[in-house]
């Protein structure tokens, strides 16, 4: 099983619409989470932590589920400037800290 | 605010040749690391560095060396150079449980 799984997509939503992923990860000691963007051919960026609560950022939601171990991104009212791949990433720390990146889920934003 | 400065932004190698690819931070983090990314695909860690003076192997180090003289910098040296060594390279830094800053990248040809 892959450390971090998410379903690589293309997700081609219309404008307007709320598209939700999902990401599992399989270390039960994983201790922080986070949701990066990346446009095409460009460096990876935060967009949000992920917290045990729950979190809002404007249209974004990021939500964590440590009993089943999976973390969501929820984007609300989508406008064609949030066509980019969402990586999820999840970090360990035991001496050092490991840090996992998903491959991405491709997001399309069809006006 | 500079962040994580990436040096340089492009280039083109002969099989063989040798280069030493330059990421500056200026954010003062312990945590620094060297990522490629092939097209398509996800990141994949070649070398990390906890500290000053203190550096080991990610996943795919082969072909590849790191040095940590000083907190600030963090370069990569590619020897030999390989057809397979074209990709997106990317130069990160954190801190423990805080997401990364990624540099911008420097996209390498090898022909």
């Amino acid at each position: 099983r892959k450390e971090v799984e998410q379903d690589p997509g293309p997700f081609n939503v219309p404008e307007g619409a709320t598209v939700a992923f999902n990401c599992t990860y399989s270390n039960s000691a994983s201790q922080s989470f986070f949701w990066y963007r990346q446009d095409c051919r460009k460096e990876p960026k935060l967009l949000m932590s992920v917290y045990s609560s729950g979190n809002e950022d404007g249209r974004f939601t990021a939500q964590l589920n440590r009993a089943s171990q999976y973390i969501s991104l929820l984007i609300r009212d989508s406008k064609l400037s949030d066509s980019a791949t969402y990586l999820c990433v999840v970090s360990w720390t035991g001496g050092y800290q490991k840090v996992t990146f998903g491959t991405g889920t491709k997001l399309q934003v069809i006006p | 605010n500079a962040g994580v400065t990436q040096t340089p932004k492009f280039r083109i190698l002969k099989i063989g040749q040798s280069m030493t690819l330059q990421c500056t931070q200026d954010m003062n983090h312990n945590y620094m690391y060297w990522y490629r990314q092939d097209p398509g695909m996800g990141l994949k860690l070649i070398y990390y560095s906890v500290g000053a003076g203190i550096t080991d192997k990610g996943e795919v180090p082969n072909g590849y060396n790191v040095s940590r003289s000083t907190t600030e910098d963090f370069p990569l040296r590619l020897e030999l150079a390989a057809p397979s060594q074209t990709s997106v390279y990317f130069c990160a830094s954190s801190e423990v449980n805080y997401g990364y800053t990624f540099g911008s990248g420097t996209r390498l040809t090898v022909v």
